[in-house]
């Protein structure tokens, strides 16, 4: 079962610019989760957003959370060619019994030109 | 250094033979989960473990078994049954509910 649908599917940017990657879920979560992952290699968490809040920060990366929209958008300023990757979605929905397990989106693939 | 170890990094399975993929780890976790990842899609949860000897299954557990008999293991049996299993897996663990996961490198299985 896909909770997350992720928008737009692959992004391609310059250096330095803005990306924005957004995420739509359909049932009601705990938390909404943000993961990277290189070609071929695990995912990285990058940041935890949980249901009561509506923005978080960490270094280049801004999230924020609508439940009342069902969704959430990833900001990364300022990009980098490191930043290139997918970018993926997870949530926690409080259907889960408590139990940790999360369902992933199908993810935005990042390409930053330098 | 903690981390999570998933091996081998490569898997070849021939028709009808069952393959076991290792994951370790040393992040004192409770929690351990399996996902599938199929080319240019997400991640598909298959088996996850909240504590010792207790686990349950995900969306796509037919054909798949494991283990929970150590906190630090958590290995991943294809078996036979499984009837497409060339993919990607990819083993995480976590503090449970709340927190985010810690994933290995993966294993590429290919049948041949």
């Amino acid at each position: 079962s896909q909770q997350g649908e992720e928008d737009p599917q692959a992004l391609s940017i310059q250096e330095g610019e803005n990306a924005t990657m957004n995420c739509s879920y359909k049932t009601s979560i705990n938390n909404l989760q943000w993961y990277r992952q290189n070609s071929g290699r695990g995912l990285v968490h990058l940041i935890l957003i949980r249901s009561n809040e509506r923005e978080k920060h960490s270094g280049r990366l801004r999230v924020t959370l609508d439940t009342s929209k069902k969704s959430s958008s990833l900001l990364i300023t300022a990009s980098r060619a490191a930043d290139t990757a997918s970018y993926f979605c997870a949530t926690d929905a409080t259907g889960s019994s408590n139990t940790g397990k999360l369902i992933f989106g199908q993810g935005t693939t990042l390409q930053v030109k330098p | 250094d903690g981390g999570i170890t998933q091996s081998p990094k490569y898997l070849f399975r021939k028709e009808g033979q069952n393959v076991t993929l290792s994951c370790e780890q040393n992040l004192n976790h409770d929690a351990m989960y399996w996902y599938r990842q199929d080319p240019g899609q997400g991640l598909r949860l298959i088996y996850y473990s909240q504590i010792v000897n207790d686990f349950q299954k995900g969306d796509i557990a037919e054909g798949y078994s494991v283990s929970r008999e150590k906190k630090e293991s958590f290995p991943l049996t294809v078996t036979s049954a499984q009837k497409n299993p060339t993919a990607f897996y990819l083993c995480a663990s976590s503090w449970g509910a709340g927190y985010g996961y810690t994933f290995g490198s993966g294993t590429r299985l290919t049948v041949v």
